[in-house]
């Protein structure tokens, strides 16, 4: 099966500095999800896209996260200013047209010092 | 309550055993159900999924669903040490008008020894 795209793979950055996540889905793949996890609270759904629209962003902080999907082929997480609690691992989720498959990015690790 | 819940483990067992992984879920309205497979330092990977009652095998997995105990189990038979990772319960709420929700649990760590 072919591989969601993410990156970068790993970041370090210092705490107040912007963070960018880029995810490259797979053609045919309609919504479009980004998670986090880490070992205290296990993979938390952050917002998610149909057709590049927001359809929900409920679970992300807005004072400082924002998720867009310029074009078809770029999804986005930004982060604006970190802080040491988002270290986490980032990762992008397809859903397959017609079934109900679906696939995890490669994933960012992300470390706020 | 969390939506979907998991014990977390580590469980435990020697190779060639059946492993029992169990989940629970808290919405009715869930209607598809998968389990995710994820070594250390990696992507959690679809190992199975089901959607109706009953039993659905691939291999040496066997999953489980009873809607009206709103329970999911997935069973490893002949454990290899290659099974040893976390396994996410995912469950799936279709929501008309907008995208489907899909809830982790957060893990179940198997061990499988020699």
């Amino acid at each position: 099966d072919a591989r969601v795209t993410q990156t970068p793979r790993d970041k370090v950055t210092e705490m107040g500095q912007e963070v960018t996540m880029r995810c490259q889905p797979i053609l045919g793949h309609n919504t479009v999800f980004w998670y986090r996890q880490t070992m205290m609270q296990g993979l938390e759904l952050l917002a998610y896209f149909r057709n590049r629209a927001p359809l929900d962003d409920s679970g992300m902080p807005k004072d400082r996260f924002s998720a867009e999907m310029p074009d078809a082929t770029l999804a986005t997480l930004k982060i604006q200013p970190s802080e040491p609690r988002d270290s986490a691992v980032y990762f992008c989720v397809e859903e397959k047209v017609g079934n109900y498959g679906y696939t995890f990015g490669s994933g960012t690790r992300l470390t706020v010092v | 309550q969390k939506e979907v819940e998991q014990n977390s483990g580590p469980l435990s067992v020697p190779e060639g055993a059946i492993a029992s992984l169990n989940c629970t879920y808290s919405d009715r309205g869930s209607q598809s159900f998968f389990w995710y497979r994820q070594y250390s330092g990696k992507s959690p990977e679809l190992i199975m999924s089901i959607y109706s009652n009953g039993d659905k095998e691939d291999g040496r997995f066997t999953a489980q669903l009873n809607k009206a105990s709103q329970y999911v189990s997935l069973l490893i038979r002949d454990s290899q040490p290659s099974d040893s990772a976390t396994y996410l319960c995912a469950v799936l709420i279709i929501n008309t008008g907008t995208a489907s929700k899909l809830t982790f649990g957060t893990g179940t760590r198997l061990q499988v020894t020699l």
